[in-house]
């Protein structure tokens, strides 16, 4: 099967830069997803890495290494409506795709 | 564009019951899938429908069904109602069955069991 590892929590500064790393176990996959989730909110897609390195898009990047079983996303310049979940995601066959545990973010003043 | 719209949006049901919940995937998208989300489990995939035939099934009971119909909309049923179903059932639709087509997620059905 499949497995990915979050931390359950992060916290950080409005205006800073801010790390959620993805460890995972897989036979196979055909790339890694990133999701956002506001508390009563749908999820909502943020990127995907197919391929090793880093992807970037305007505040979001991601980043993902095969070798390592590791992918991350970096948000920057955090505002506080950042403040939200994110969760990784294998994607195996395609539209199924399993999740991570979810990190949950809160931006500070 | 209207996203993915999904109805209804809150439930309760009594143990032993059955529940129908459907899902309109967002004009033009013909792979819809279906999660739920609870906080000890968080997301789990439930099943995925493309052009009306089941393409992928997560690891759930026989409880759990679902159909697509011919204009893409979806509707998940569950059987024999339990207290652990209780959950966020998340429909979620996509252009195609492409690993790098993102899922575009409706709001949510939260389903209560009592």
């Amino acid at each position: 099967g499949q497995s990915l590892e979050q931390p359950s929590e992060v916290t950080a500064v409005e205006g800073a830069i801010v790390q959620i790393n993805c460890t995972y176990q897989t036979s196979g996959f055909y790339g890694l997803s990133w999701y956002q989730q506001h508390d009563g909110g749908a999820p909502t897609f943020l990127s995907y890495n197919a391929l090793d390195g880093l992807e970037e898009t305007g505040r979001f990047s991601s980043f993902l290494s095969r070798s390592d079983s590791y992918g991350y996303l970096l948000l920057q310049e955090l505002q506080m409506k950042d403040s939200a979940s994110y969760f990784c995601a294998l994607t195996g066959t395609a539209s199924k795709l399993t999740f991570g545990t979810g990190t949950r973010l809160q931006v500070t003043l | 564009k209207a996203g993915v719209t999904q109805t209804p949006r809150y439930l309760i049901k009594t143990r032993g019951q059955q529940v129908t919940l459907s899902c309109s995937p967002i004009s033009g998208h013909r792979s819809v899938s279906w999660y739920q989300q609870t906080p000890g489990q968080g997301l789990q995939f439930l099943f995925e429908y493309f052009s009306e035939t089941q393409r992928n099934k997560g690891n759930f009971p026989g409880r759990f069904s679902g159909r697509q119909f011919s204009n893409s909309r979806s509707e998940m049923n569950v059987s024999t109602l339990e207290l652990g179903d209780s959950a966020l059932y998340l429909c979620a639709s996509s252009l195609d069955r492409r690993g790098n087509s993102p899922l575009h997620f409706g709001n949510g059905t939260r389903l209560t069991v009592t």
